[in-house]
């Protein structure tokens, strides 16, 4: 089974906060490593998405720091927001195809005002 | 505005029943995705269409069916076999050459009481 192992579970950081998920992953043909964010009740939808010819892809307050080396990416949020509070997935696949997509477990932050 | 729309967002069923959950997209879009979200675990997929009157099972399609006659339209059944069918589901969706972003409905919520 491809694994994608995400930690920590859950997150509270104070505003104007880093706040930091990591996600590591086993297989080495993966070439396409999205996060997802969900608010309570809704679906999720894409934050911010890098291929392994990066180090590092940055949005706004969110960057995404990946060590192919390592099979390790992480998703760093600069200045942390209340309404940054949700639930983040990290995922990857192959060939950067959706329906190859796995998933890791999520990580709930908070943060407070 | 494009989007997809599930339905019904909460639904409560008796064991033994089957359900049926609505997804309906009007983003053109070819590709659509049914995926299980449980407390604590990452996106799990059931079912994909990439067209119309095809459809390939996920990593968990036991105890459910899907239908795709129409582009818009991929319904899911939870069918009595499943064994544990109270979940969050996601009705999903990807633009033509499946470049990896998933575009997410807001789910259903099913409770088996």
């Amino acid at each position: 089974q491809q694994q994608v192992k995400q930690s920590p579970q859950s997150l509270i950081v104070q505003k104007g906060g880093i706040s930091i998920i990591n996600c590591a992953y086993e297989n080495t043909a993966f070439d396409y490593f999205p996060w997802y964010q969900q608010f309570p009740g809704k679906g999720p939808a894409l934050l911010i998405a890098i291929r392994p010819d990066v180090s590092e892809k940055k949005e706004g307050r969110f960057t995404i720091s990946f060590n192919k080396s390592a099979k390790q990416f992480s998703l760093h949020i600069m200045d942390s927001q209340p309404g940054d509070s949700a639930t983040y997935f990290c995922a990857a696949s192959r060939l950067g195809s959706a329906r190859q997509l796995t998933f890791g477990s999520g990580t709930q932050l908070t943060v407070l005002p | 505005d494009g989007g997809i729309t599930q339905s019904p967002k909460y639904l409560f069923r008796k064991e033994g029943q089957n359900v049926t959950l609505s997804c309906e997209q009007n983003l053109n879009h070819d590709a659509m995705y049914w995926y299980r979200q449980d407390p604590g675990q990452g996106l799990r997929l059931i079912y994909y269409s990439q067209i119309v009157n095809d459809f390939q099972k996920g990593d968990i399609a036991e105890g459910y069916s899907v239908s795709r006659e129409k582009k818009e339209s991929f319904p899911l059944t939870v069918t009595s076999a499943q064994k544990n069918p109270t979940a969050f589901y996601l009705c999903a969706s990807t633009r033509r050459g499946d470049t990896g972003e998933l575009f997410f409905g807001e789910g259903s919520r099913l409770t088996v009481l």
